[in-house]
């Protein structure tokens, strides 16, 4: 069975500072996709951004990019910039691409992002 | 465009009551998925619908939990009766059947069970 591990529970950055949280995943599967949703206090889940795993390069969304590393199983988030609008849980998922109920996403624990004025 | 709509918002309840969370998906998206999330945790898929039928309720307590999508669209997702360790957010999410299937999620009912 696939897992998302993110092993910081807890990051801090200063405004307009850059911040990378981590995200490793296990999985036997070649063909999949990979993403990171925002949850701010408000509880509402936000797509960030999203790799699919036959792209060799990395996504890019305005202040956010990955580091997607395919053989390590790696695929950590760059935020640039940083903002207090910024400040939320941030979760890492993987979805295999196979249809039906493999094709579930599956999630991390989160990782809680401080922003500091 | 517009996004996932639920209601309601929040609900408090007492053990053993009943209570139901409706959900309508963004236009098009034939699938549907109801996620359970705790505090502190992430969340779990509970049930997924495509369109009208279910695709996958292996996580749902099927004792106390339902949920239905009868003409493939809104959905309702019950639970009868309510236990304390039910207090949690309660997420929808649709996407399109085909390709990348970005989910997209809905603002959440927040449950508390007393």
């Amino acid at each position: 069975a696939q897992t998302v591990t993110q092993s910081q529970p807890e990051m801090s950055v200063q405004e307009a500072e850059t911040v990378t949280l981590s995200c490793t995943y296990d999985t036997s599967e070649s063909d999949y996709y990979l993403f990171w949703y925002k949850q701010p206090p408000s509880r509402q889940m936000i797509l960030v951004i999203r790799q699919e795993a036959y792209k060799q390069q990395n996504a890019t969304e305005n202040r956010f990019s990955v580091n997607f590393q395919k053989a390590a199983k790696s695929f950590s988030l760059k935020i640039s910039d940083s903002q207090l609008g910024d400040a939320a849980m941030y979760f890492c998922a993987y979805r295999s691409a196979r249809g039906g109920s493999q094709g579930n996403l599956i999630f991390g624990k989160g990782t809680k992002l401080s922003v500091k004025p | 465009e517009a996004g996932v709509a639920q209601s309601p918002r929040y609900k408090i309840i007492e053990k053993r009551q009943s209570v139901a969370f409706w959900c309508n998906p963004i236009s098009g998206h034939a699938t549907l998925y109801w996620y359970q999330q705790i505090l502190g945790q992430g969340p779990k898929l509970l049930i997924q619908f495509q369109n009208n039928g279910v695709v996958d309720d292996s996580q749902l307590p099927k004792d106390r939990f339902s949920a239905e999508r009868l003409k493939g669209v809104d959905s309702t997702l019950k639970i009868q009766p309510a236990k304390l360790e039910d207090s949690a957010v309660y997420l929808c999410a649709s996407s399109y059947s085909r390709g990348v299937k970005t989910q997209y999620f809905g603002p959440g009912t927040r449950l508390l069970v007393l």
